[in-house]
């Protein structure tokens, strides 16, 4: 059974880097059909796509994070991380890692990690 | 941006009773290959989201058949037949036909 998991500090000081690291266990990150995603929910807010990674390294990233995401994947860990810099107290959120299923006839998050809120303050 | 638009956003049911949830995007869904590219989430209370509906109207495994999804280009629904107590959270539809992937503004189901 797929399962994947966040973790990194739940408390960033402002103007400093975020990052995370979400562990693939039950499958492997380097399955062709599968994009490996970033997903936040600020407080009783929506959920925002933050970005993907495919198992190559090839990556998107959500254009209103004004490039201050990177993602990066190693395959030997099974592990997927994002680092996000500059950040401000609009960063506070519950931050999700997920599997993206896009193999033929499908698009869909079908996996999601259990979440890890991390909050920008000093 | 695909801007997804749901309604209502509160919704107070009955158990036993039908629901049903909207979902509108801002542009048509429907990919080249045929699929549309619709999914629909239910997030529990202090759960992750897990997956009910995706392209469109094919539930996910383990989904119970009283979950159902139609439509087509731009407006979609989510029908529950007969509402149950476990059914409560926050209901969010989802495009992944294009990036930035975008999300409704989630419906929040409760029992009346």
């Amino acid at each position: 059974q797929l399962q994947l998991q966040e973790s990194g500090p739940g408390l960033v000081k402002p103007s400093e880097t975020l990052s995370l690291t979400c562990t693939v266990s039950g499958g492997s990150i380097g399955s062709s059909n599968y994009y490996w995603a970033w997903i936040r929910q600020p407080p009783g807010k929506g959920l925002e796509w933050i970005g993907n990674i495919y198992y190559s390294g090839s990556t998107f990233h959500n254009p209103s994070l004004k490039s201050r995401g990177t993602m990066s994947v190693d395959t030997s860990k099974n592990q997927f991380s994002l680092n996000l810099s500059s950040v401000t107290a609009a960063d506070t959120a519950v931050y999700y890692c997920a599997r993206l299923d896009f193999g033929y006839g499908s698009a869909q998050i079908d996996c999601w990690g259990q979440g890890t809120l991390v909050t920008v303050s000093s | 941006d695909v801007v997804m638009t749901q309604s209502p956003l509160s919704l107070p049911v009955t158990p036993g009773e039908p629901a049903s949830i909207s979902c509108r995007s801002s542009q048509s869904l429907l990919n080249s290959n045929g699929y549309t590219y619709l999914n629909w989430y239910l997030q529990k209370p202090g759960q992750s989201p897990h997956l009910l509906i995706y392209l469109g109207s094919n539930r996910a495994s383990g989904v119970p058949d009283r979950f159902s999804g139609s439509g087509s280009g731009t407006d979609f629904t989510l029908k529950i037949s007969r509402v149950e107590a476990e059914d409560v959270g926050v209901y969010c539809c989802m495009q992944t036909l294009q990036t930035p992937y975008t999300f409704g503004q989630g419906t929040k189901l409760e029992i009346k």
